[in-house]
C-alpha cells in the first residue's frame, strides 16, 4: 500500500536550533507539497515541486525556511533558526500532475514541531 | 483574495442523519478539480471526493456525494447516514490546472450525535 511518508513524527526542540523534515513521497509522484497547519491559520501552503522543480514558495518564510528536493524519493523542509511561532504539524503531500486520473493529493501522517 | 470559503466553522447532525457541508470557490480557470478531504483527530488527511470542473454529473463515492453547482462556485458535500466515526474536520480543496495550484478552506467541524 503505497503511502508518503514522514520524519520525524514529532519533534521537540528549543528555539534557535536547526529543525530538518523529512518526506518520501509515493513513488511515480512528480509534485510534492509541503503545507503548516495550525488552529490559527489552517492549512497554509508552504512550498511546492513539480519534478522536483520549486514551483512556488512564496508561502514560506524565505530568512529561515527552505524547501527542497535532492532527488525523485526525498523532499525536505528546513527552518533554521527555529522559533516557538513554528510550532505547527508540517504536512507533506505528493501526487500526479493534474493531467492525469483526478490529480488528489496523499498526504503523509504530517511531522508535529514544538519549538520552545 | 480568498480561493476556498467553507463558512461553518462548526456542524452538528444526528446519527443517521443526512448532512451538507457548503463549499464556495473562486477561480477563472476553466479547467479546475475540486476535493473533499477528512480529518479525524488522528490527524492525518484522506481524500473523500473528486469534482472535475467539466464533469456532467454529480461524484459519489458510497454514502459522500457531492453538490456540484458550477454557475454558483459551489461543492457542498453531502454525507448521507451520518455515522459517528463520520466526526471529524472536512477541508473542501480546489486545484488550478494552470499553475497546478492546490487551495484549501479553512475547515469544517462536524460531530455526529449519537
Amino acid at each position: 500500500d503505497a503511502r508518503v511518508t514522514q520524519t520525524p513524527r514529532d519533534k521537540v526542540t528549543e528555539m534557535g536550533q536547526e529543525v530538518t523534515m523529512r518526506c518520501q513521497p509515493i513513488l511515480g509522484h512528480n509534485t510534492v507539497f509541503w503545507y503548516r497547519q495550525t488552529m490559527m491559520q489552517g492549512l497554509e501552503l508552504l512550498a511546492y515541486f513539480r519534478n522536483r522543480a520549486p514551483l512556488d514558495d512564496s508561502g514560506m518564510p524565505k530568512d529561515r525556511f527552505s524547501a527542497e528536493m535532492p532527488d525523485a524519493t526525498l523532499a525536505t523542509l528546513k527552518i533554521q533558526p527555529s522559533e516557538p511561532r513554528d510550532s505547527a504539524v508540517y504536512f507533506c503531500a505528493s501526487g500526479h500532475g493534474p493531467e492525469k486520473d483526478t490529480g488528489e493529493l496523499f498526504f503523509g501522517e504530517g511531522s508535529r514541531l514544538t519549538v520552545l | 483574495a480568498q480561493k476556498i470559503t467553507q463558512t461553518q466553522p462548526g456542524m452538528f447532525v444526528q446519527e443517521k442523519e443526512a448532512v451538507t457541508l457548503d463549499c464556495t470557490y473562486d477561480t477563472s480557470d476553466p479547467s479546475y478539480g475540486l476535493f473533499w478531504y477528512k480529518q479525524p483527530s488522528s490527524g492525518e488527511m484522506i481524500f473523500l471526493i473528486y469534482q472535475g470542473s467539466y464533469d456532467q454529473q454529480n461524484a459519489t463515492e458510497g454514502r459522500y456525494s457531492l453538490n456540484f453547482q458550477k454557475a454558483r462556485k459551489s461543492a457542498n458535500l453531502v454525507i448521507s447516514a451520518s455515522q459517528l466515526g463520520d466526526s471529524a474536520m472536512y477541508f473542501c480543496a480546489m486545484r488550478q490546472f494552470t499553475g497546478n495550484q492546490f487551495y484549501f478552506g479553512t475547515g469544517t467541524s462536524l460531530t455526529v450525535i449519537p
